[in-house]
Parts: structure tokens; sequence; C-alpha cells
């Protein structure tokens, strides 16, 4: 089992509170990704970092902001949450070398009220 | 051209039968493709990848077909059993750089006792 680990598991939120999804790995991944899903469908990608101070979007756009300012840590930050944003938020990391498994948290599934 | 698609949306086997789900690309620079399998509350796991240069990979019971020329590859589970039901996803990228993973939309397969 991949260690990676996302806090909280639940978050149930008003409308324009401002939170952060934390995520982090212990495996000395430099690749980090977060996806977002809706129960039971497709994953897409919102943020992706190739390492320390780097950061990316993802094919999805997104309002919610990443940062890396340690390899084994990445959290997502909203600035002020919208029902929109009500789904599951996914982290993943893996290795730089080519065809590296990509290794997923359990995931937050965010409710915003 | 970043696409990939996946088919059937939902399948139901009976136990000791086999699955196969199917999936298409688009992007002919994808050079890895992997399976994921994903349970209820739980983040998608590893299940087995291919490279372009082989045709076809197996674990146990559980192989990959891949046609190039085709842009096509399935996954075959053979003798399914009851703890294969799960939701999988298949998905492409490029085996360097980003290494940004394009997810398919997802079969949720039962199986049946």
């Amino acid at each position: 089992e991949a260690d990676i680990y996302q806090t909280p598991r639940y978050l149930v939120i008003g409308t324009g509170k401002k939170i952060t999804l934390e995520c982090s790995q212990t495996m000395g991944h430099d690749k980090m990704y977060w996806y977002q899903q809706d129960p039971g469908m497709e994953l897409h990608l919102i943020h992706y970092s190739y390492g320390v101070n780097s950061t990316e979007k993802g094919d999805l756009s997104s309002e919610s902001t990443v940062s890396r300012i340690r390899t084994e840590h990445f959290p997502l930050t909203l600035e002020s949450a919208r029902p929109s944003h009500t789904s599951q938020y996914l982290c993943a990391s893996r290795l730089s070398q080519g065809g590296s498994p990509l290794h997923f948290g359990n995931g937050t599934r965010l409710t915003v009220t | 051209q970043q696409q990939v698609k996946q088919s059937p949306q939902s399948l139901i086997v009976q136990k000791g039968g086999i699955s196969i789900i199917n999936c298409a690309y688009e992007n002919t620079a994808f050079d890895y493709f992997p399976w994921y399998q994903q349970f209820p509350g739980k983040g998608p796991a590893l299940l087995i990848a291919i490279r372009p240069d082989v045709s076809e990979k197996k674990e146990g019971r559980f192989t990959i077909s891949f046609n190039k020329s085709a842009k096509q590859f399935s996954l075959h589970i053979m003798d399914s059993q009851p703890g294969d039901s799960a939701t999988y996803f298949c998905a492409a990228s490029r085996a360097q750089g980003a290494q940004k993973l394009v997810f398919g939309q997802g079969t949720r397969l039962t199986i049946n006792p």
C-alpha cells in the first residue's frame, strides 16, 4: 500500500469559507498531482508539480491553488468555497522515471453548502 | 487529442466468467497505458500497465491487450470473482515529462456470485 495521506477524509463547509486540503507522501516522489473526481466518474487533473517550488495548472480549470514548499507536502487551497466545488479531490505522486506507477491517496470528499 | 474513451460504462458478469473492458485513445504520443481499480471510498490503485512495444501483458488473472495501429487497448479479467467488483479506469500518458495521466470515463464492474 502506497504511503500517501490526505486529510481530512470528509469536509462539509459553508459557502465563502477558505479551506486547505492536505496531502503528504513519504516515498520521496518528485512528481505530485491533484485530481478532481465526482463519485464513480472520470478523474480530471487540476494541478501538478515536478518538484519543490514547481506547480502547474492541469487540464481542468480550477479556482483552487497549490503550493510545493517541501517534497513531501502538496496542499490544495480554495480561498472562497462555493457549492460548485463540491467533489472528491484525489492527491497522487510518482517517481520521475518513465512508466513509474502513480500512487493515489484515499481522497477528500468536499461538500460546500 | 487528449481523450481516452472507455466502454462499457457498466458491466455485469457471472462468477467465473471473463470481464472485458475496452479503451481507445487519440494522441499517438501516448506510450504508457495503465489500468486502475477503484473501490468505494478509496483512491484508484494500479492494476496493470503496458508500454506499446508489446501487444499483450498478463499478470495473474488480468491481461492487457494492446493494438497500436487501432489505438485501442483492453483489459481482460479471467475467472472473474465477486471481489473484482469495482470501478475500473483505463488511462494513457507519455512515459516522460510531466507524465500527466488522462483517464477514461470508468467502468463499473459487478460480478454476480
